[in-house]
C-alpha cells in the first residue's frame, strides 16, 4: 500500500517571501501522480499542482513550483512571493495510474503567512 | 457549472442514529469518491462509486454504506453512528479515466 508523509505539521512565511512544503512518499509503482491540494478554513480542498511521475520536468503554476525526486521519493512545492492567502492546509496526495484510482492523503502541513 | 455540491454542510447526530449524506459531482463527471477527514487529519479513503457499483473500498466497516444514482449523483450511509464517526465527510467527483478530481466543501458530521 502507498503511503504519504509530510513532516512539517506547521510552516509560516512571510508575506512576499518563499516557503518550500516537504513531503515524501512510499510506493512500488512506477507510473503515478502526485498532487499538492489547498484546504483554507473555507474546506473546500483546492487543486494547487499536479505531476506525472512520467515526466522529468517538475511541474510549474504561477507562483507554485515543485521538486519532484522520483528516485528519492520526494516531492516538495515551492510557494514564491506568498500572499496572506495562501494561508491554508497544503495535503500532498498521491494516486495510482491505475485506472480509477483513489487518493492517498498525506497528514497535512498548516502554512500561515504573516504579514 | 456548479461543481461539486454536498449537503447538508452541517450536521448533529446521536450516537446510534442512522446519517445520509449528498452529493451532486460536476457537471459530466461519472466517478464519485467518498472521504473521512478526522479533525486536523487527512482525508481517508471510504469508497468510490462509478456505473452506479461500488468500485473500491477502504478499510471502513460495514456500517459505512453507499449508492450511486443514474444522474451520478451519490448518498454515504453511515449506521449506528459512533462518537468517532464525528468528522468531515468529502465528496470528490472525477471521470473514470483522469487523474484528477474536484472535491465539494464537505459535510460536517458531529456526533453526540
Amino acid at each position: 500500500a502507498q503511503t504519504v508523509t509530510q513532516s512539517q505539521p506547521e510552516m509560516s512565511v512571510q508575506e512576499a517571501e518563499t516557503v518550500t512544503l516537504s513531503c515524501t512518499y512510499d510506493t512500488s509503482e512506477s507510473d503515478y501522480y502526485l498532487f499538492w491540494y489547498k484546504q483554507p478554513p473555507s474546506r473546500q480542498m483546492i487543486l494547487v499542482i499536479r505531476q506525472e511521475a512520467y515526466k522529468q520536468q517538475n511541474a510549474t503554476e504561477n507562483r507554485f513550483s515543485v521538486n519532484f525526486q522520483k528516485a528519492a521519493k520526494s516531492f516538495s512545492l515551492k510557494i514564491s512571493d506568498s500572499q496572506l492567502g495562501d494561508a491554508a492546509m497544503y495535503f500532498c496526495a498521491y494516486r495510482s495510474q491505475i485506472y480509477g484510482q483513489n487518493f492517498v492523503f498525506g497528514p497535512g502541513t498548516r502554512l500561515s503567512v504573516l504579514p | 457549472d456548479a461543481g461539486v455540491t454536498q449537503s447538508p454542510t452541517h450536521l448533529i447526530k446521536t450516537r446510534g442514529q442512522q446519517v445520509t449524506l449528498r452529493c451532486s459531482p460536476k457537471s459530466g463527471h461519472d466517478t464519485v469518491s467518498w472521504y473521512q477527514q478526522a479533525l486536523g487529519q487527512g482525508p481517508q479513503f471510504i469508497f468510490q462509486y462509478y456505473e452506479e457499483e461500488e468500485r473500491q473500498r477502504g478499510n471502513f466497516p460495514d456500517r459505512f454504506s453507499g449508492h450511486q444514482f443514474p444522474n451520478y449523483s451519490s448518498e454515504l450511509n453511515v449506521n449506528a453512528l459512533l462518537l468517532g464517526d464525528s468528522a468531515l465527510y468529502l465528496c470528490a467527483s472525477s471521470f473514470v479515466d483522469r487523474a484528477e478530481a474536484f472535491f465539494g466543501q464537505g459535510t460536517r458530521l458531529t456526533v453526540v
